[in-house]
């Protein structure tokens, strides 16, 4: 039990469909992410919330639009993704201040047919 | 930019035995933080151990220790006593210390397999 959790853990979808991933974390932690792991490639960081506030955008493409209603919640809406984008992705959170340990989620497999 | 650089995609290693897994990064910073990760089949990535860059002494978490080499830039992960369950993706990461640094750069990944 990490604290923080993800669904769906599976998902596939059409090109024009849209979707949304769900992150939650139990830590009170006040930082959050979204991070890619694309096969045989790093983790690409994607997005960083910090108290809300969106701080980080690593030039992801405008399909990926996330929001962050709370300290606890983050969520990823998809629309009209690439077969490129099939990937994991991950959330993790920290606290707010300084370097602090990334806790991550299970991550969700996304499969774009 | 930093950067974190794994060069063994993969190794194996016997049950029980010792195996070391390696890790390059190169900053010019001074103040940062080092982790390795592990990621088993099930995908979740769990945090293995953790370094300041500031301390001299090398971090250990039961079975599992660092070498950490400053001037080197090198930061390998020991596995001690190895077992079936340490089967998994280790991600090597760097991340600057500092307010508003929040993003951890992680290597390409060692796949890790304990044989019986």
């Amino acid at each position: 039990e990490t604290g923080v959790t993800q669904t769906p853990r599976h998902l596939v979808m059409g090109m024009t469909n849209k979707k949304s991933l769900k992150c939650e974390q139990h830590l009170g932690h006040n930082a959050m992410y979204w991070y890619k792991q694309s096969a045989k490639k790093p983790l690409e960081l994607m997005f960083v919330y910090n108290f809300k506030e969106q701080t980080e955008n690593n030039s992801v493409p405008s399909r990926f639009s996330p929001e962050c209603p709370n300290s606890s919640h983050l969520f990823l809406h998809l629309h009209t993704l690439q077969p490129e984008d099939s990937a994991l992705y991950l959330c993790a959170s920290s606290q707010e201040y300084e370097t602090d340990t990334q806790y991550f989620g299970p991550g969700t497999r996304l499969t774009v047919l | 930019a930093q950067t974190v650089t794994q060069s063994q995609p993969e190794m194996s290693v016997q049950e029980a035995e010792t195996v070391t897994l390696s890790c390059t990064y190169d900053t010019s910073e001074n103040n940062y933080y080092l982790f390795w990760y592990k990621q088993p089949p099930s995908r979740q990535m769990i945090l293995v151990i953790r370094q300041e860059a500031y301390k001299q002494q090398n971090a250990t978490e039961n079975r599992f220790s660092v070498n950490f080499q400053k001037a080197a830039k090198s930061f390998s992960l020991k596995i001690s006593d190895s077992q079936l369950g340490d089967t998994a993706m280790y991600f090597c990461a760097f991340e600057l210390s500092g307010a508003g640094s929040y993003q951890l750069t992680f290597g390409k990944g060692t796949k890790l397999s304990v044989i019986p």
